[in-house]
């Protein structure tokens, strides 16, 4: 699976949107793009994931470039209960079926 | 409501005291899966299993074992519990394939003295 690369910690203002990059530049034509969240020390949350196309669900929108070598989560309204530690990570179609958690961006919503 | 869930969220040992974690997931997922998380280390896989009846070690599986008798069940068995076994562990499930999220549970932590 491709590694990633994400910046270590970011501040969003509560109610704007908070855009975080991911950097995969070795990524493989058939490998997704998952993020998941980790709030204290809760289980990770899936939050989204997207193979080429740009994604949107109830939590997050997923974009991902048209080259595929970067992506960007986007919370549309940031809250305070946001603020978690979030990870990019590839997936490719391992037959071990796990996920490589990196070190994530942590994300502090402020006020 | 989907979900996976441990017991027990929290559990004080000691050294050589056999213990099981519980795994039960209500999604009807063929793939599951145990991790466990430590400072400065993150998230590594101790055994998985592709369907009832198959598992298969993970990254760390010195210590551990596991059993898939039924779907939804997969057991995480400490049969001698040593100190650097002290984490917080996570089981997950999912349908399998790259293109199926893995959902976990909540977390159980661990502390062997």
């Amino acid at each position: 699976d491709a590694k990633t690369t994400q910046p270590p910690s970011m501040d969003c203002a509560e109610g704007r949107a908070a855009n975080l990059p991911c950097n995969h530049s070795t990524i493989s034509g058939n490998e997704y793009v998952y993020w998941y969240r980790q709030i204290h020390s809760q289980g990770p949350q899936y939050i989204i994931h997207g193979l080429k196309n740009n994604e949107t669900n109830e939590m997050a929108s997923l974009i991902i470039t048209e080259d595929r070598k970067s992506s960007t989560l986007i919370l549309p309204h940031a809250t305070l209960r946001d603020t978690a530690v979030y990870y990019c990570i590839v997936r490719g179609s391992s037959n071990t079926g796990k996920l490589i958690f990196g070190q994530g961006t942590t994300l502090q919503v402020k006020p | 409501e989907a979900q996976v869930t441990q017991n027990p969220r929290y559990l004080i040992t000691v050294t050589g005291k056999k213990l099981t974690v519980t795994c039960s997931q209500n999604m009807n997922h063929e793939y599951m899966s145990w991790y466990r998380q430590d400072p400065g280390l993150g998230l590594r896989q101790i055994y998985y299993s592709m369907n009832v009846e198959v598992t298969d070690k993970g990254d760390v599986p010195e210590g551990y074992k596991v059993s898939r008798k039924e779907k939804r069940n997969f057991p995480l068995i400490l049969e001698s519990p040593s100190p650097n076994q002290t984490s917080l562990y996570f089981c997950a499930s999912s349908w399998g394939g790259s293109n199926s999220p893995l959902h976990f549970g909540n977390g159980t932590r661990l502390t062997v003295t």
